[in-house]
């Protein structure tokens, strides 16, 4: 398998923009997570879904983010109007359901929204 | 709420143990995990604890004391390549597989 996999790797864009980040993750996994990352905040967990069935989005941070996982095999997160403040680099990962198993990242999306 | 606690940066030289500390208040989770994340990288799996005590890959050991809510992951004969970001993690059962990290350490490792 090719691992996770996350297009585009790099986006800039303007202000008030909408931003589509995708993700593919391997094949046969249970469960899709999408972070973000930023030296301030860390590893921020923003939305997970077992199943194609999002199980908690509490941490989306304002409505202007959204995502959705129509099959088994793809996950969008959008943002909508973007922010300068919404710039980061935004992880994807998947893994198998169970008790210790490993979360295998994509190599992420960096964001600059200006 | 869960949170994970680490030292945000710490230093060592080549050749050297290290060993990077992760407290949590948190409950109902399976295991203690850690993981690697190289400058400008994806973070990567080193190693898991379900129960209490040590687990050893190779240079890396893992502890876990849930009595203590306390774990530590450590590095020895330290090369420069381990120059990186370690982050524990924990997934939480009573919360639908939930994983969440810490903030992360980084380590230098200087010559």
């Amino acid at each position: 398998d090719a691992g996770v996999i996350q297009s585009p790797r790099h986006e800039v864009t303007e202000m008030g923009q909408e931003v589509t980040l995708r993700c593919k993750p391997i094949s046969g996994h249970d469960y899709l997570f999408w972070y973000r990352q930023t030296m301030m905040r860390g590893l921020e967990l923003l939305i997970y879904f077992n199943n194609n069935v999002p199980i908690d989005d509490s941490g989306m941070p304002e409505d202007r983010f959204s995502a959705k996982m129509p099959n088994a095999s793809f996950s969008t997160l959008k943002i909508q109007p973007s922010e300068p403040r919404d710039s980061a680099v935004y992880f994807c990962a998947s893994s198998l359901a169970g008790r210790g198993t490993e979360a295998f990242f994509g190599q992420g999306t960096r964001l600059t929204v200006v | 709420g869960q949170s994970l606690e680490q030292p945000s940066e710490v230093t060592a030289v080549e050749g050297a143990i290290v060993q990077i500390n992760c407290t949590y208040q948190t409950s109902g989770f399976y295991g203690l995990s850690w993981y690697q994340q190289h400058d400008g990288g994806a973070p990567t799996f080193l190693s898991y604890n379900a129960l209490d005590g040590l687990e050893e890959t190779g240079r890396f050991s893992s502890f876990l004391s849930r009595s203590d809510s306390y774990g530590y992951l450590l590095l020895q004969e330290l090369q420069m390549k381990d120059s990186a970001s370690y982050f524990c993690a924990v997934r939480l059962y009573n919360q639908g597989g939930k994983l969440i990290f810490g903030q992360g350490t980084e380590l230098s490792v200087k010559p």
